[in-house]
Protein backbone atom coordinates (compact mmCIF):
# COMPACT_ATOMS: atom_id res chain seq x y z
CA UNK A 1 0.00 0.00 0.00
CA UNK A 2 1.38 3.28 -0.62
CA UNK A 3 1.70 5.88 1.84
CA UNK A 4 -0.08 8.52 -0.07
CA UNK A 5 -2.33 7.31 -2.45
CA UNK A 6 -4.52 9.58 -4.99
CA UNK A 7 -6.44 8.86 -8.21
CA UNK A 8 -4.31 9.56 -11.41
CA UNK A 9 -7.08 10.67 -13.15
CA UNK A 10 -7.41 11.93 -15.40
CA UNK A 11 -10.73 13.92 -14.34
CA UNK A 12 -12.27 15.74 -16.39
CA UNK A 13 -15.14 18.10 -15.62
CA UNK A 14 -16.22 21.63 -17.59
CA UNK A 15 -15.62 24.92 -17.19
CA UNK A 16 -17.55 26.33 -13.80
CA UNK A 17 -17.85 22.60 -12.53
CA UNK A 18 -17.13 21.62 -9.13
CA UNK A 19 -13.39 19.39 -9.36
CA UNK A 20 -13.29 16.86 -6.53
CA UNK A 21 -9.87 15.75 -5.84
CA UNK A 22 -9.28 12.57 -2.98
CA UNK A 23 -6.43 11.68 -1.24
CA UNK A 24 -5.67 9.13 1.16
CA UNK A 25 -2.88 8.66 3.59
CA UNK A 26 -1.99 5.53 5.73
CA UNK A 27 0.35 7.04 8.54
CA UNK A 28 -1.98 7.43 11.21
CA UNK A 29 0.51 9.92 12.87
CA UNK A 30 0.41 12.17 9.80
CA UNK A 31 0.11 16.12 11.38
CA UNK A 32 -0.18 17.90 8.28
CA UNK A 33 -1.76 18.49 5.06
CA UNK A 34 -1.21 20.18 1.99
CA UNK A 35 -2.30 20.07 -1.99
CA UNK A 36 -0.20 21.59 -4.47
CA UNK A 37 -0.97 22.47 -8.35
CA UNK A 38 1.72 21.53 -10.94
CA UNK A 39 1.76 22.83 -14.22
CA UNK A 40 3.43 20.91 -16.93
CA UNK A 41 7.16 21.46 -16.53
CA UNK A 42 6.67 23.64 -13.61
CA UNK A 43 7.08 23.10 -10.17
CA UNK A 44 4.95 22.32 -7.41
CA UNK A 45 2.81 25.25 -5.99
CA UNK A 46 1.41 25.21 -2.45
CA UNK A 47 -2.35 26.42 -2.71
CA UNK A 48 -3.67 24.73 0.50
CA UNK A 49 -2.97 23.36 3.61
CA UNK A 50 -4.86 22.09 6.21
CA UNK A 51 -4.12 20.36 9.81
CA UNK A 52 -7.24 20.00 12.01
CA UNK A 53 -10.63 18.01 10.73
CA UNK A 54 -13.44 19.63 9.33
CA UNK A 55 -12.93 22.23 6.01
CA UNK A 56 -10.82 25.18 5.42
CA UNK A 57 -11.67 27.60 2.45
CA UNK A 58 -9.58 29.86 0.90
CA UNK A 59 -11.18 31.57 -2.24
CA UNK A 60 -12.54 28.91 -4.87
CA UNK A 61 -10.39 26.15 -3.05
CA UNK A 62 -12.09 23.44 -0.12
CA UNK A 63 -9.49 21.77 1.99
CA UNK A 64 -11.59 18.97 3.67
CA UNK A 65 -9.47 16.78 6.30
CA UNK A 66 -11.07 13.71 7.87
CA UNK A 67 -8.02 12.24 9.89
CA UNK A 68 -10.35 9.14 11.47
CA UNK A 69 -10.82 8.30 7.68
CA UNK A 70 -7.48 9.25 6.86
CA UNK A 71 -8.90 11.31 4.20
CA UNK A 72 -8.09 14.15 2.21
CA UNK A 73 -9.68 16.45 -0.20
CA UNK A 74 -9.74 19.38 -2.59
CA UNK A 75 -12.86 20.94 -3.96
CA UNK A 76 -12.01 23.80 -6.76
CA UNK A 77 -15.68 25.57 -7.34
CA UNK A 78 -15.88 27.25 -10.79
CA UNK A 79 -13.65 25.81 -12.07
CA UNK A 80 -11.71 27.48 -14.37
CA UNK A 81 -9.70 26.13 -17.45
CA UNK A 82 -6.69 27.39 -15.98
CA UNK A 83 -7.18 25.26 -13.30
CA UNK A 84 -5.88 22.37 -15.72
CA UNK A 85 -2.89 21.10 -14.20
CA UNK A 86 -1.96 17.94 -11.55
CA UNK A 87 -2.70 18.16 -8.52
CA UNK A 88 -0.65 16.59 -5.75
CA UNK A 89 -1.29 15.58 -2.05
CA UNK A 90 1.20 15.63 0.32
CA UNK A 91 0.93 14.75 3.66
CA UNK A 92 3.67 15.13 6.50
CA UNK A 93 4.53 12.96 9.07
CA UNK A 94 7.89 12.68 11.15
CA UNK A 95 9.67 15.68 9.90
CA UNK A 96 9.36 14.06 5.82
CA UNK A 97 6.97 15.05 3.15
CA UNK A 98 5.30 12.46 1.41
CA UNK A 99 3.65 12.90 -2.10
CA UNK A 100 1.17 11.21 -3.87
CA UNK A 101 1.15 10.85 -7.92
CA UNK A 102 -0.82 13.15 -8.35
CA UNK A 103 -4.36 13.79 -10.07
CA UNK A 104 -4.29 15.58 -14.00
CA UNK A 105 -7.44 17.79 -13.44
CA UNK A 106 -8.62 19.27 -16.92
CA UNK A 107 -11.22 21.65 -17.57
CA UNK A 108 -13.36 22.14 -20.48
CA UNK A 109 -13.83 25.45 -21.82
CA UNK B 1 10.32 38.23 -1.07
CA UNK B 2 12.83 36.30 -3.71
CA UNK B 3 11.34 32.85 -3.74
CA UNK B 4 13.56 29.59 -3.76
CA UNK B 5 16.56 29.46 -6.12
CA UNK B 6 18.26 26.62 -7.85
CA UNK B 7 21.24 26.71 -10.23
CA UNK B 8 22.18 25.33 -12.79
CA UNK B 9 18.70 25.08 -14.38
CA UNK B 10 19.35 22.35 -16.64
CA UNK B 11 22.33 20.20 -16.85
CA UNK B 12 23.69 17.64 -19.29
CA UNK B 13 26.29 14.64 -18.02
CA UNK B 14 27.86 11.40 -18.56
CA UNK B 15 27.65 8.20 -16.83
CA UNK B 16 30.28 7.81 -14.11
CA UNK B 17 30.16 11.54 -13.68
CA UNK B 18 29.43 13.52 -10.83
CA UNK B 19 27.29 16.56 -10.04
CA UNK B 20 26.45 19.49 -7.67
CA UNK B 21 22.87 21.15 -7.65
CA UNK B 22 22.77 24.71 -5.51
CA UNK B 23 19.87 25.73 -3.66
CA UNK B 24 19.08 29.11 -2.13
CA UNK B 25 16.23 29.14 0.44
CA UNK B 26 13.70 31.90 0.75
CA UNK B 27 15.40 34.43 3.20
CA UNK B 28 14.54 33.69 6.44
CA UNK B 29 13.89 30.27 5.62
CA UNK B 30 15.83 27.74 7.54
CA UNK B 31 15.24 24.30 6.78
CA UNK B 32 15.62 22.80 3.27
CA UNK B 33 14.23 19.53 1.62
CA UNK B 34 15.29 17.73 -1.79
CA UNK B 35 13.34 16.02 -4.14
CA UNK B 36 13.96 14.04 -6.92
CA UNK B 37 10.49 14.14 -9.66
CA UNK B 38 10.51 11.42 -12.51
CA UNK B 39 7.14 10.74 -14.52
CA UNK B 40 7.40 7.01 -13.42
CA UNK B 41 8.11 7.24 -10.00
CA UNK B 42 6.69 10.93 -9.16
CA UNK B 43 8.22 12.83 -6.30
CA UNK B 44 10.51 11.37 -3.89
CA UNK B 45 12.03 13.01 -0.80
CA UNK B 46 15.81 12.56 -1.08
CA UNK B 47 16.98 14.70 2.36
CA UNK B 48 16.09 17.39 4.77
CA UNK B 49 18.61 19.80 6.17
CA UNK B 50 17.94 22.58 8.92
CA UNK B 51 20.23 24.75 10.85
CA UNK B 52 23.58 22.71 9.00
CA UNK B 53 22.05 19.52 9.87
CA UNK B 54 20.39 16.37 7.93
CA UNK B 55 17.90 15.89 10.27
CA UNK B 56 15.72 13.37 7.84
CA UNK B 57 16.62 11.11 4.35
CA UNK B 58 14.71 9.18 2.04
CA UNK B 59 15.36 5.97 0.66
CA UNK B 60 18.17 6.40 -1.66
CA UNK B 61 21.75 5.35 -2.35
CA UNK B 62 24.70 6.87 -0.38
CA UNK B 63 25.43 8.19 -4.68
CA UNK B 64 23.18 10.85 -3.22
CA UNK B 65 24.26 13.26 -0.95
CA UNK B 66 23.98 17.25 0.63
CA UNK B 67 24.77 20.02 2.86
CA UNK B 68 23.40 22.92 3.98
CA UNK B 69 25.91 26.13 5.29
CA UNK B 70 25.09 28.40 7.55
CA UNK B 71 23.26 31.31 5.62
CA UNK B 72 20.70 28.47 4.87
CA UNK B 73 21.84 27.30 1.53
CA UNK B 74 21.98 24.00 0.40
CA UNK B 75 24.04 21.84 -1.74
CA UNK B 76 22.69 18.31 -3.33
CA UNK B 77 25.29 16.12 -4.88
CA UNK B 78 25.33 12.51 -6.78
CA UNK B 79 28.34 10.38 -7.13
CA UNK B 80 29.05 8.22 -10.30
CA UNK B 81 25.98 8.91 -12.11
CA UNK B 82 23.60 6.67 -13.69
CA UNK B 83 21.46 6.90 -16.31
CA UNK B 84 18.68 6.59 -14.24
CA UNK B 85 19.18 9.61 -12.40
CA UNK B 86 17.85 11.99 -15.10
CA UNK B 87 15.24 13.65 -13.67
CA UNK B 88 13.89 16.86 -11.94
CA UNK B 89 15.39 17.84 -8.77
CA UNK B 90 13.27 20.03 -6.50
CA UNK B 91 14.60 21.59 -4.03
CA UNK B 92 11.83 23.37 -0.97
CA UNK B 93 12.35 25.66 1.82
CA UNK B 94 10.66 26.06 5.06
CA UNK B 95 10.25 28.70 7.49
CA UNK B 96 11.12 26.81 10.82
CA UNK B 97 11.41 23.64 12.33
CA UNK B 98 7.95 22.26 13.30
CA UNK B 99 5.66 19.92 12.17
CA UNK B 100 3.65 21.58 9.98
CA UNK B 101 6.15 22.40 7.53
CA UNK B 102 4.78 24.60 4.26
CA UNK B 103 7.39 23.85 1.96
CA UNK B 104 7.58 26.37 -1.46
CA UNK B 105 9.59 25.05 -4.42
CA UNK B 106 12.44 26.27 -6.14
CA UNK B 107 12.02 25.69 -9.83
CA UNK B 108 13.77 22.76 -10.19
CA UNK B 109 17.24 21.48 -12.14
CA UNK B 110 16.66 19.39 -14.91
CA UNK B 111 19.41 16.73 -15.03
CA UNK B 112 19.97 14.69 -17.97
CA UNK B 113 22.83 11.67 -17.85
CA UNK B 114 23.78 10.14 -21.29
Amino acid sequence: QKEVEQNSGPLSVPEGAIASLNCTYSDRGSQSFFWYRQYSGKSPELIMFIYSNGDKEDGRFTAQLNKASQYVSLLIRDSQPSDSATYLCAVNGNNDMRFGAGTRLTVKP
Amino acid sequence: KAGVTQTPRYLIKTRGQQVTLSCSPISGHRSVSWYQQTPGQGLQFLFEYFSETQRNKGNFPGRFSGRQFSNSRSEMNVSTLELGDSALYLCASSLEDSGYNEQFFGPGTRLTVL
